[in-house]
């Protein structure tokens, strides 16, 4: 099972901020936490990942509270081309195979 | 464009016939995974391989399913005799696994349908 707790789906206004939340109350200390999305009919697309701290990268910023049991991926403007499905994954870094959940449906309207 | 590739892109079978997927990973990725996904769902971990060396398998690996990696480079995927289950998209996935985390680049997938 995922363990990870993403809400089914969210709306964002196109050019505001997109924020995705994440629950991973169960996270070990060595896990990692990595985002990917799926826009329609395609393979996931690696989005970032993160240990303790904060992370930004060109796509987005990864947010990741002290006690890590949870997270907040940051898509800063989003755009009609960002609407797809993002996962939130918890990893060991020993560990070899993602355990995707349902993910959440972002939804970005004009 | 991630570097993976898969091939055929979309296979169209009927019930009881063998099929064969291709996956080429990034070159220099020593990892290479597969996973189904059907529809409405995320992707479903199914087997992954070192270099050549098969070292997981799902239980959703059944007997009819069987996946290779000769030389370490590319990898195969056969189903036998197929059922209507097995409609759904097949995807690959590479890794580096030599730095500290392992991020896998997937490719874009072969959906499968089954009549």
């Amino acid at each position: 099972d995922a363990k990870t707790t993403q809400p089914p789906s969210m709306d964002c206004a196109e050019g505001r901020a997109a924020n995705l939340p994440c629950n991973h109350s169960t996270i070990s200390g060595n896990e990692y936490v990595y985002w990917y999305r799926q826009i329609h009919s395609q393979g996931p697309q690696y989005i970032i990942h993160g240990l303790k701290n904060n992370e930004t990268n060109e796509m987005a910023s990864l947010i990741i509270t002290e006690d890590r049991k949870s997270s907040t991926l940051i898509l800063p403007h989003a755009t009609l081309r960002d609407t797809a499905v993002y996962y939130c994954i918890v990893l060991d870094n020993y560990g070899q195979n993602f355990v995707f959940g349902p993910g959440t449906r972002l939804s970005v309207l004009p | 464009d991630t570097g993976v590739s898969q091939n055929p892109r979309h296979k169209i079978t009927k019930r009881g016939q063998n099929v064969t997927f291709r996956c080429d990973p990034i070159s220099e990725h020593n990892r290479l995974y597969w996973y189904r996904q059907t529809l409405g769902q995320g992707p479903e971990f199914l087997t992954y391989f070192q270099n050549e060396a098969q070292l997981e398998k799902s239980r959703l690996l059944s007997d009819r399913f069987s996946a290779e990696r000769p030389k370490g480079s590319f990898s195969t995927l056969e189903i036998q005799r197929t059922e209507q289950g097995d409609s759904a998209m097949y995807l690959c996935a590479s890794s580096l696994a030599v730095t500290s985390t392992d991020t896998q680049y997937f490719g874009p997938g072969t959906r499968l349908t089954v009549l």
